[in-house]
């Protein structure tokens, strides 16, 4: 099945740095979605985005619905512990009743 | 209370034995879905439901299917428990926004399954 080009893989910080991230797709989506997985959590979703050009902030966290609708970034400032995790976007065609499809995963540990 | 409750959260079995795993949600959502999820891979659609009538095939359905009791009730079955079914599986729920369907998906905690 189709997936989103998501990078970095991985990511090794020192706290207090600040991170980004993105996905790209060769198709368009009209929602774009971050989500954020703990260890032996499920995907908990961070910020949503339904417009093209949309900025949206959550926190520290700030993401943006790329303006060719093919593309995502998720950006985090000031890097503490508890980011450590797995972050996923996701997106959803631009018809309706399609499902969602998922990056494979950035995964973001700080170093102390 | 969790919005979205998956049992068991863990699992051990042996080949060839039948297992079902059970989602409940509180949302009031009417879609509801289930995924794997292998290291590597991220997550991987494997049946959903838009509401207790409706039943669909995702990307890998094969060895698995589900039953929607109620709005709130999801549970998918293996019938025959095969070792590369070893995997964590996610069930996820979502609602139609206004006139467009936005698929913002909510997750369950997940169930680790170990098939041996």
């Amino acid at each position: 099945g189709q997936q989103l080009n998501q990078s970095p893989q991985s990511m090794f910080i020192q706290e207090g740095e600040d991170v980004s991230m993105n996905c790209t797709s060769s198709s368009i989506f009209n929602t774009w979605l971050w989500y954020k997985q703990d260890p032996g959590e499920g995907p908990v979703l961070l910020i949503a985005l339904y417009k093209a050009g949309e900025l949206t902030s959550n926190g520290r966290l700030t993401a943006q619905f790329g303006i060719t609708r093919k593309d995502s970034f998720l950006n985090i400032s000031a890097s503490i512990p508890s980011d450590v995790g797995i972050y996923f976007c996701a997106g959803q065609p631009n018809f309706g009743n399609e499902k969602l499809t998922f990056g494979t995963g950035t995964r973001l540990t700080i170093i102390p | 209370d969790a919005d979205v409750t998956q049992t068991p959260r863990n699992r051990i079995t042996k080949t060839g034995k039948r297992i079902m795993l059970e989602c409940s949600q509180t949302k009031g959502h009417d879609r509801m879905y289930w995924y794997r999820q292998d290291p590597g891979l991220g997550l991987r659609l494997i049946y959903y439901s838009f509401d207790v009538k409706d039943i669909n095939k995702g990307e890998i359905s094969d060895g698995y299917s589900v039953s929607r009791q109620a709005q709130a009730k999801f549970s998918l079955s293996l019938e025959s428990a095969i070792p590369n079914q070893t995997a964590l599986y996610f069930c996820a729920t979502s609602d139609l926004r206004g006139w467009e369907v936005s698929d913002t998906q909510y997750f369950g905690p997940g169930t680790r399954l170990t098939v041996l």
